[in-house]
């Protein structure tokens, strides 16, 4: 099946610093990707859906200024957390839609990204 | 709106014995796909089975087995003669088919335990 891959899988900063995390997908086209977040014990909640070429739709209560997504091509989407702060700590998952399905493509999920901020 | 409810956050049962995970959802949309997901403690998501709105037929696929009832909108999961790899947290999950680029939705998952 397709895959996904994201990376890193686990990182950890000191308060303060930026964090990038890359989402692609390896042998398929993503126009849409969609950013979830995972507090521990918790279920997979929907960040924002980015879109290739266009600015990203955040979720409410989601700040755009704090969680940057960058969706710069089809096969790459990244999600940057800056100034993190030990509340951004978290379990972030991506998902890429395979453009060629259509509105019912298929939905495949990266391995996840651990992020610590100490 | 679409909402999935997993009802039972933990459950824990001995090796061998049978367990059924349940879901239950809400939407308008009259297509959709239903998922589950094993998240095992490593994090990553692994995908167990998609079933689209069409197809009420059940599904056995070793172990697992899935029950689809529209007519009560769920859409169960059973694990028979469960094993302790079988630990992990489960979810349910909705999309619906033809509504552009919609994200699937997730239950709060079902933290299974398989006590050996």
């Amino acid at each position: 099946g397709a895959v996904v891959s994201q990376h890193p899988s686990r990182v950890i900063c000191k308060s303060g610093t930026s964090v990038k995390i890359e989402c692609r997908s390896l042998d398929f086209q993503a126009t849409t990707m969609f950013w979830y977040r995972q507090f521990p014990k918790q279920s997979l909640m929907l960040m924002a859906t980015s879109n290739e070429g266009s600015k990203a739709t955040y979720e409410q209560g989601v700040e755009k200024d704090k969680f940057l997504i960058n969706h710069a091509s089809l096969t790459l989407s990244t999600l940057t957390v800056t100034s993190a702060h030990p509340e951004d700590s978290s379990f972030y998952i991506c998902s890429a839609k395979e453009t060629s399905g259509g509105p019912s493509g298929e939905l495949f999920f990266g391995e996840g990204s651990r992020l610590t901020v100490l | 709106a679409q909402k999935v409810t997993q009802a039972q956050t933990e459950i824990s049962v001995v090796e061998k014995e049978d367990v059924t995970l349940d879901c239950v959802y809400e939407t308008r949309d009259t297509t959709y796909y239903l998922f589950w997901y094993k998240q095992p403690p490593s994090g990553e998501l692994v995908f167990l089975i998609r079933r689209n709105s069409f197809d009420e037929q059940n599904e056995i696929s070793g172990r697992y087995s899935w029950n689809f009832q529209k007519s009560t909108s769920s859409f169960n999961f059973t694990i028979t003669a469960s094993q302790v790899v079988d630990s992990a947290v489960y979810f349910c999950a909705l999309k619906p088919i033809y509504s552009g680029n919609t994200p699937l939705v997730f239950g709060k998952g079902t933290r299974l335990s398989v006590i050996a």
